[in-house]
């Protein structure tokens, strides 16, 4: 019983690099959604998406993009990555309860 | 006014107290309210739904009030397995589950 599988759960990343945290549900929930969680911090969403083709920004879009070609998988893009976007990235998806991907730990240097 | 703020503790309590939060939302129009348990360097889950006229799972007691717009979750008998961070979430606005915002979490420890 997979529900919300997030890669990688762990990555260093220089400050430019690029790169894609992937996400996949097997649960057929059409809402879909990515979270930052900083150090004390609550968990602030990125980008959401409410079925396959439809994504919509959340409070703190900048410098991320995401897609939803499948109503399983749910990528998101970190371009020209900052220290900034040093996080715990956790993906979710819903039907009213979210169920949370164990998280990926990001650090850019 | 933060759109949803709880107090971040910790509270520290021994085993056996009973302990309560709170949390407050400043949008009047919330429609849906829970309460969410997060381990440390764990994901959160779902701890409980928070309905208007209260309700109450095991050892666990979650209320609403509209009227002054908080939440309440009450933990009673409480076990060394309960010390964990209590994140309070609430709708935005509407129905949208889109808009979901989290509180930064209450910090319980409980202790022998």
């Amino acid at each position: 019983n997979a529900g919300v599988t997030q890669t990688p759960k762990f990555r260093i990343l220089k400050i430019g690099q690029s790169m894609t945290l992937q996400c996949t549900q097997d649960m057929n929930h059409n809402y879909m959604y990515w979270y930052r969680q900083d150090p004390g911090m609550g968990l602030k969403l990125i980008y959401y998406s409410v079925g396959a083709g439809i994504t919509d920004k959340g409070e703190v879009p900048n410098g991320y993009n995401v897609s939803r070609s499948t109503t399983e998988d749910f990528p998101l893009r970190l371009e020209l990555a900052a220290p900034s976007q040093t996080s715990v990235y956790f993906c979710a998806s819903s039907t009213g309860e979210l169920f949370f991907g164990e998280g990926s730990r990001l650090t850019v240097l | 006014r933060k759109e949803v703020e709880q107090d971040p503790g910790p509270f520290n309590v021994p085993e056996g107290a009973t302990v309560a939060f709170n949390c407050t939302y400043s949008n009047s129009a919330s429609q849906s309210f829970f309460w969410y348990r997060q381990d440390c360097r764990k994901e959160p889950k779902l701890l409980m739904s928070v309905y208007s006229s209260g309700n109450e799972d095991g050892r666990f007691t979650a209320q609403l009030n509209r009227a002054s717009q908080y939440i309440s979750l009450l933990i009673r008998d409480s076990k060394l397995s309960d010390s964990a961070t209590y994140l309070c979430v609430v709708n935005a606005w509407g129905g949208s589950q889109g808009n979901l915002i989290f509180g930064k979490g209450t910090k319980l420890s409980v202790k022998p």
